[in-house]
């Protein structure tokens, strides 16, 4: 594709469900970060993946959170059980082995009420 | 810890002023990247450097990567240039890491 895109844009759910947010990258990038986002602040690293491989996951602020590639291209993070405190906005972006600038998509806003 | 800080965390100029903003970090970053981000979340690349200096249009970066500091600067402000504004640091690795600030909210009046 010609970006990186992420769905759903916006995403509100009731404390305790389960959600899961799709990030498609850039044909042929190698590989994939997740960032989370909150209010005022910077991104910060959760997860990153090479191809199928989820290489870093320091990031996962707890066993409710998992994220998975399994062919190497779209990528899945889904919440457990969702708490307030995992509002925020979670970014993915991607880059190819040629160069590290990492392309960014626009970001899914998730709101649990 | 956040090892990548930004200074101001906000700024309000006027239409046509000169802007700069600044980036200080501590680790043994190889690149910088300045990024820019709109109300709506998205995030967009402006410029990844790792020496000197870059222009693009009304932006110019700068690196110093012996004192571990940047800046961006805007000329010629204009309200389209409202966002928040953010360094990001990147420290390598495979395809690496970037350690974010928490980046400069810029507001520019007409």
């Amino acid at each position: 594709g010609a970006g990186v895109s992420q769905s759903p844009r916006y995403k509100v759910a009731k404390r305790g469900q389960d959600v899961a947010l799709r990030c498609d990258p850039i044909s042929g990038h190698v590989s994939l970060f997740w960032y989370q986002q909150a209010l005022g602040q910077g991104p910060e690293f959760l997860t990153y993946f090479q191809n199928e491989a989820q290489l870093d996951k320091s990031g996962l602020p707890s066993d409710r959170f998992f994220a998975e590639r399994p062919e190497g291209s779209v990528s899945t993070l889904k919440i457990q059980r969702t708490q307030q405190e995992d509002s925020a906005v979670y970014l993915c972006a991607s880059s190819s082995p040629s160069a590290p600038e990492a392309f960014f998509g626009q970001g899914t806003r998730l709101t649990v009420v | 810890k956040n090892e990548v800080e930004q200074s101001p965390q906000n700024l309000t100029a006027q239409e046509g002023e000169f802007i700069t903003i600044n980036c200080s970090y501590s680790v043994g970053i190889s690149a910088l990247h300045w990024l820019q981000q709109h109300p709506g979340g998205g995030i967009v690349s402006l410029f990844m450097l790792s020496s000197g200096k870059k222009k693009h249009g009304r932006l110019i970066a700068t690196i110093n990567i012996q004192e571990k500091h940047s800046s961006l600067h805007i000329t010629a402000s204009h309200p389209r240039d409202s966002a928040v504004y953010i360094c990001a640091g990147y420290y390598g690795g495979s395809q690496g890491n970037l350690i974010f600030g928490k980046g400069t909210k810029l507001s520019v009046k007409p």
